[in-house]
């Protein structure tokens, strides 16, 4: 069965590094997402991309976090500086053409020291 | 304001027991609505889904929701709880993914 892959599956990094955070997709799917669960809080939306560009974001996705797909296969969120409340786990997703619901990778658990 | 409700952080039931997890919506208009599983360190599993039509949706794992339009709700229930359902539950609502929004979750202790 298809899934979204994640990598890695647990990041450490220092604050005020940059991280970049792997995704790859489903392989005809065309609108994938970025999530985050800070411990012990609810799943929030960060922002979507289509067709090469964001579609939709949340006020969360400030000027720190950018997204790339920067090949026919993967999809990146990049965090310019951590912070320690950058410490999350970010969930990728995608949907296909029909755009109802989401298939969620396994997650990458970012802890920001 | 679109928001989620799972009153319940935590619920214990035994196994063989029937469960039944709440949860109620704020939405400008009947959205699609979702339940998702999270077992320890996996990821979101897909649980059932509701768009339109038949009320009562069936979803995979034995599990079970009805969408209530004049309560707000879409309560997931499971007839026999087996000691692999012990995870976290999540309600979500939305129209499309970039969309949704996610209830707190309820996490699901199953006694021997």
């Amino acid at each position: 069965e298809p899934e979204v892959t994640q990598t890695p599956s647990h990041q450490v990094t220092q604050m005020g590094q940059e991280v970049i955070l792997r995704c790859v997709p489903i392989s005809n799917h065309l609108y994938f997402y970025w999530y985050r669960q800070i411990l012990g809080q609810k799943v929030e939306f960060l922002v979507s991309f289509y067709n090469n560009e964001i579609s939709e974001k949340s006020e969360i996705f400030d000027d720190q976090f950018s997204v790339e797909r920067p090949d026919g296969s993967n999809f990146t969120l990049k965090i310019r500086s951590t912070k320690l409340e950058d410490s999350a786990m970010y969930f990728c997703a995608s949907s296909g053409t029909g755009r109802t619901e989401a298939f969620f990778g396994q997650g990458t658990r970012l802890t920001v020291v | 304001a679109q928001s989620v409700t799972q009153p319940d952080i935590h619920i214990t039931v035994s196994e063989g027991a029937s469960l039944e997890l709440r949860c109620n919506y704020s939405y400008g208009a009947t959205p699609y609505l979702f339940w998702y599983v999270q077992s320890p360190g996996q990821g979101l599993q897909l649980l059932l889904k509701y768009f339109s039509g038949d009320t009562l949706v069936q979803g995979i794992k034995g599990f079970e929701a009805e969408f209530k339009r004049s309560q707000s709700s879409f309560n997931l229930r499971k007839p026999s709880v087996h000691w692999s359902d012990a995870a976290e539950y999540f309600c979500a609502v939305g129209h499309h993914p970039g969309d949704m929004r996610f209830g707190a979750g309820t996490r699901l202790t199953v006694k021997p």
